[in-house]
């Protein structure tokens, strides 16, 4: 079952924060967070495992509630090249990922 | 260290025609997965592939095939193909199967269907 993601897009300006969130009805065993730049590849930002573990590089982060069956996306002090279309994918035990619709990230200078 | 690897890039079929792409995984990674993703349905699931095996499958009909060589390469078919299946086509390598693995994609090929 598809993972669902809020907001569906969001516009910034240079410098603001942004968090996106990526919700299951199933019990979650880890979330994958993915970049995409229009016209290329899905690229891999970081994966969180089950234990409610935050993560982050440079000023994105991400942390994962398992009890709640939900992750969120944080990316503070936003710069132009954090646009894009971000993915959550989540594993539910049948060791398949499944992705979320996306949220469009716009950042305006 | 090279990335996954896709072929081809571009492509343009017409309806009724059948497709074959092809996928390179990262040196060393034995899992390959495939995507369908179009503008509406966003990355949508085809199968995954290890050792030669399929090891799961998505929600697509019977026209949509795949298999995996000893080397880890794989390729997936489209056979009668309609109008629907234009789409960007990505295909991800993971070290190993299982949860938890991180599945690397490469840039995709777009196929058109007129």
């Amino acid at each position: 079952q598809q993972p669902v993601q809020s907001p569906q897009a969001v516009i910034l300006r240079e410098g603001e924060d942004a968090v996106i969130n990526c919700s299951s009805s199933k019990a979650l065993y880890s979330v994958h967070w993915y970049r995409q730049k229009h016209g290329e590849a899905p690229v891999f930002l970081m994966i969180l495992l089950k234990g409610g573990e935050q993560k982050g590089h440079d000023k994105i982060s991400a942390s994962f509630n398992e009890k709640k069956q939900q992750s969120s996306l944080y990316l503070t002090a936003s710069q132009l090249s954090y646009s894009g279309t971000y993915f959550c994918g989540t594993e539910a035990g049948a060791q398949k990922l499944v992705f979320g619709q996306g949220t469009r990230l716009t950042i305006n200078p | 260290k090279a990335g996954v690897t896709q072929t081809p890039r571009y492509l343009i079929k017409t309806r009724g025609q059948q497709v074959t792409l092809s996928c390179s995984p990262i040196s060393g990674h034995r899992s390959v997965s495939w995507y369908q993703q179009t503008p509406g349905q966003g990355l949508q699931f085809l199968f995954e592939y290890f050792s030669e095996t399929q090891r799961n499958k998505g929600n697509f009909p019977g026209r949509f095939s795949g298999r995996q060589f000893s080397n880890s390469r794989s390729e997936m078919n489209v056979s009668t193909l309609e109008l629907g299946d234009s789409a960007l086509y990505l295909c991800a390598s993971s070290r190993d199967r299982g949860a938890g693995n991180t599945i690397y994609f490469g840039e995709g090929s777009w196929l058109t269907v007129v």
